[in-house]
C-alpha cells in the first residue's frame, strides 16, 4: 500500500489560511469517509485534529477544518497561530485487508 | 487522564529481536483496539501493526507480517510488540496509539491517543 501524497511544506503568515492536500486512491480516501489528520510536533506525541474527514474532536480548536472531494482530503489551518507550526499527516482507512496509511507528511511553518 | 507509555527500544543488532511494551492507564483498555505505528529518521508515520480490544484480531503491515507480533494483556493494561529479523528498515520511533471507538471487531483509524514513542536501532 502506498503512501498518501501530501506536499512536503507549505507556509503562511500569522492569522492567514493555509490548506494540506492529501491524494489516495478509490481504495483508500475516495473509498471510505475515514480520513483523520494528525498534529505532530518533533519529539511529542502526534495529535488527532480530525477524524472522519470533517470531525473535529474536543478541544481542538474551530480554525482546524476538514473536507474531502473524489480522492483528495484537505486540511485548512485559519487564522494561523505561531503553535501551528508542525507536522501534519493525513491518515485513511483502507479496507480489512491493509487497514490505515498514512500521508507522506507536511511541515507547516508560520512566516 | 489517558497515558500510554512506550518501553522496550533500544540498540539491536541485525536479524535479533526485540519487545515493545505499551503500558496504558486512564481508559478502560480491554474495550479498545490498539496500534503501534513507527516512524523511521527523516520520514513520515507508517502504520505496523493493530489489535483488537480482545485479542483476537490482528492485522499488520506487508513491511512486518510474518517478523512482528502484536499482542495484548488486559489484565495488565498493556500491549506488546515482538519483533523478529530485525533489519535496517526497521530503525524508527515506535509509537502506540489507542483507537478512538471502543467494542470494535477491526480495530483502525481514527487514533485519539498516542504515546511519546520509544526508538529502535538497529546496527551492528
Amino acid at each position: 500500500q502506498s503512501a498518501l501524497t501530501q506536499p512536503r511544506s507549505v507556509s503562511g503568515s500569522l492569522g492567514q489560511s493555509v490548506t494540506i492536500s492529501c491524494t489516495g486512491t478509490s481504495s483508500d480516501v475516495g473509498g471510505y469517509n475515514f480520513v483523520s489528520w494528525y498534529q505532530h510536533h518533533p519529539g511529542k506525541a502526534p495529535k488527532l485534529i480530525i477524524y472522519d474527514v470533517s470531525q473535529r474532536p474536543s478541544g481542538v480548536p474551530d480554525r482546524f477544518s476538514g473536507s474531502k472531494s473524489g480522492d483528495t482530503a484537505s486540511l485548512t489551518i485559519s487564522g494561523l497561530q505561531a503553535e501551528d507550526e508542525a507536522d501534519y499527516y493525513c491518515c485513511s482507512y483502507a479496507g480489512s485487508h491493509i487497514q490505515d496509511v498514512f500521508g507522506t507528511g507536511t511541515e507547516v511553518t508560520v512566516l | 487522564q489517558v497515558q500510554l507509555v512506550e518501553s522496550g527500544g533500544g540498540a539491536v543488532q541485525p536479524g535479533r529481536s526485540l519487545r515493545l511494551t505499551c503500558a496504558v492507564s486512564g481508559f478502560t483498555f480491554s474495550r479498545y483496539g490498539m496500534h503501534w505505528v513507527r516512524q523511521a529518521p527523516g520520514k513520515g508515520l507508517e502504520w505496523v501493526a493493530a489489535i483488537s480490544y480482545d485479542g483476537r484480531n490482528k492485522y499488520y503491515a506487508d513491511s512486518v507480517k510474518g517478523r512482528f507480533t502484536i499482542s495484548r494483556d488486559n489484565s495488565q493494561n498493556t500491549m506488546y510488540m515482538q519483533m523478529n529479523s530485525l533489519g535496517g528498515d526497521d530503525l524508527a520511533v515506535y509509537f502506540c496509539a489507542k483507537d478512538k471507538w471502543s467494542d470494535r471487531d477491526y480495530p483502525r483509524s481514527p487514533f485519539d491517543f498516542w504515546g511519546q514513542g520509544t526508538l529502535v536501532t538497529v546496527s551492528s
